[in-house]
């Protein structure tokens, strides 16, 4: 498969537990974008990386989430003491910087439940 | 603020049949793409069609092509020859800042698909 990649698919967690969400890119492209999905809502950006650095970050994106993309390959997203409000679909998305379109391919997502 | 609006949370169509989902969106740039993007149930978002915001012409993907409207700020779908596998929630996003720049979202359009 040489799609985006998201692991895991589901996380339960309590509140106040810190979770870890991984994304694998389509291998050749150096933008990775991660993205938060509430039920009923659209995606909304949260951040993202052109190879490993974090060029850009949402008001969205508290001091509880961190991401890092070490050696412009995969990414993570860590959430710390995570909250009820946390509980989302996480969607990670990545491109090539060439080309007019810079197409996203998205992942399956990531959905998380906060108890 | 740039915003992205689908006025109609859901639609129905019959099999065979043609439908058109509205989109507008509000920006005071010159330089931006515009998609539409397919969620299947439990499945990951792929691209369905896109457009330019400088071309005049249309998009045509097969059974999919677009109203591009530049002056109303509109930017509808229309799925001719509907089938059932086009059931999904579709989403209508936009790109600013020329090849950077992540996508903004509307709020989804669920289709359902009658046999």
């Amino acid at each position: 498969d040489t799609g985006v990649s998201q692991d895991p698919r589901h996380k339960i967690t309590k509140r106040g537990q810190n979770v870890t969400f991984r994304c694998d890119p389509i291998s050749e492209h150096n933008r990775l974008y991660w993205y938060r999905q509430t039920l009923g809502q659209g995606p909304e950006f949260l951040t993202y990386f052109q190879n490993e650095a974090q060029l850009e970050k949402s008001r969205l994106l508290s001091d509880r989430f961190s991401a890092e993309r070490p050696k412009g390959s995969f990414s993570t997203l860590e959430i710390q003491r995570t909250e009820q409000g946390d509980s989302a679909m996480y969607l990670c998305a990545s491109s090539l910087t060439q080309g007019i379109y810079n197409e996203q391919f998205f992942g399956p997502g990531t959905r998380l439940t906060v108890l | 603020a740039q915003t992205v609006t689908q006025s109609q949370p859901e639609m129905s169509v019959q099999e065979a049949e043609t439908v058109t989902l509205s989109c507008t969106y509000d920006t005071s740039e010159s330089d931006y793409y515009l998609f539409w993007y397919k969620q299947p149930p439990s499945r990951q978002m792929i691209l369905v069609i896109r457009q330019e915001a400088y071309k005049q012409q249309n998009a045509t993907e097969n059974r999919f092509s677009v109203n591009f409207q530049k002056a109303a700020k509109s930017f509808s779908l229309k799925i001719s020859d509907s089938q059932l596998g086009d059931a999904a929630m579709y989403f209508c996003a936009c790109r600013y800042g020329g090849s950077q720049g992540n996508l903004i979202f509307g709020k989804g359009t669920k289709l359902s698909v009658k046999p």
